[in-house]
């Protein structure tokens, strides 16, 4: 069975902490993403990667980095949180060879105090 | 730009019958794709059915299909006899491209759908 996963389901952080959301596949799917959910938007792409090492911009990325050292991981970032990045975040993966699908992890509610 | 608009911010429907929800996109691409999601209030998104560009029938999965209407660029999502279970949040999107690469998706703002015994 394919999983997605993600480190916490709920997060609750500080004004200007550092926050790492983790999100790891077993799929060895080439391409991972990390997206943010809020009503009435739907879903926004923050940060995308095809490769180890390798990452591109998505349609939000200012206040977030990423890391993907491991093909199987990877890490959002959230430099110095602030309370507009309380959100739900999910994380996605996908083949090359079924590019058609892309698997989504639970999902972690962050919220930022 | 491209772009998914879904309409419908909320759907009700009887238990048994079918239910359109409606999806339209805005793209320059010859090749794309689109998809349907849904997304139970546990918050995990799930792959209901996908329709490639150049797909001549329209894509059906179970009581899930897909009427795609290249022309006039819409991609409504029809399930027939509707479950209690299929009361959800449901999400049409678009990839970017053709097949293969990225595949990068833009979401609709999504459609909430309640069931009724």
């Amino acid at each position: 069975d394919v999983k997605v996963t993600q480190s916490s389901r709920y997060l609750v952080k500080r004004t200007g902490e550092k926050v790492f959301l983790e999100c790891v596949q077993d799929m060895d799917h080439e391409n991972m993403f990390w997206y943010r959910q809020d009503p009435g938007l739907g879903l926004r792409l923050i940060y995308f990667s095809y490769d180890v090492k390798m990452k591109e911009k998505g349609d939000i990325p200012e206040g977030y980095s990423v890391s993907r050292e491991k093909k199987e991981r990877f890490s959002l970032i959230l430099e110095s949180a602030s309370t507009n990045q309380t959100s739900m975040y999910l994380c996605a993966s996908t083949s090359r060879a079924r590019s058609y699908e892309q698997y989504f992890g639970p999902g972690t509610r962050l919220t930022v105090t | 730009a491209q772009k998914i608009t879904q309409t419908q911010p909320g759907m009700f429907v009887q238990e048994k019958e079918a239910v359109t929800l409606d999806c339209t996109y805005d793209t320059s691409d010859q090749s794309y794709g689109l998809f349907w999601y849904k997304q139970p209030s546990s918050g995990e998104m799930i792959f209901l059915i996908y329709q490639g560009s150049y797909d001549e029938q329209n894509a059906t999965e179970g009581r899930y299909s897909l009427n795609f209407q290249k022309a006039r660029k819409s991609a409504n999502l029809v399930i027939s006899a509707s479950q209690l279970g299929d009361s959800a949040m449901y999400f049409c999107a678009m990839r970017e491209g053709g097949s293969g690469g990225y595949n990068k998706l833009i979401f609709g703002a999504g459609t909430r759908l309640a069931v009724h015994p």
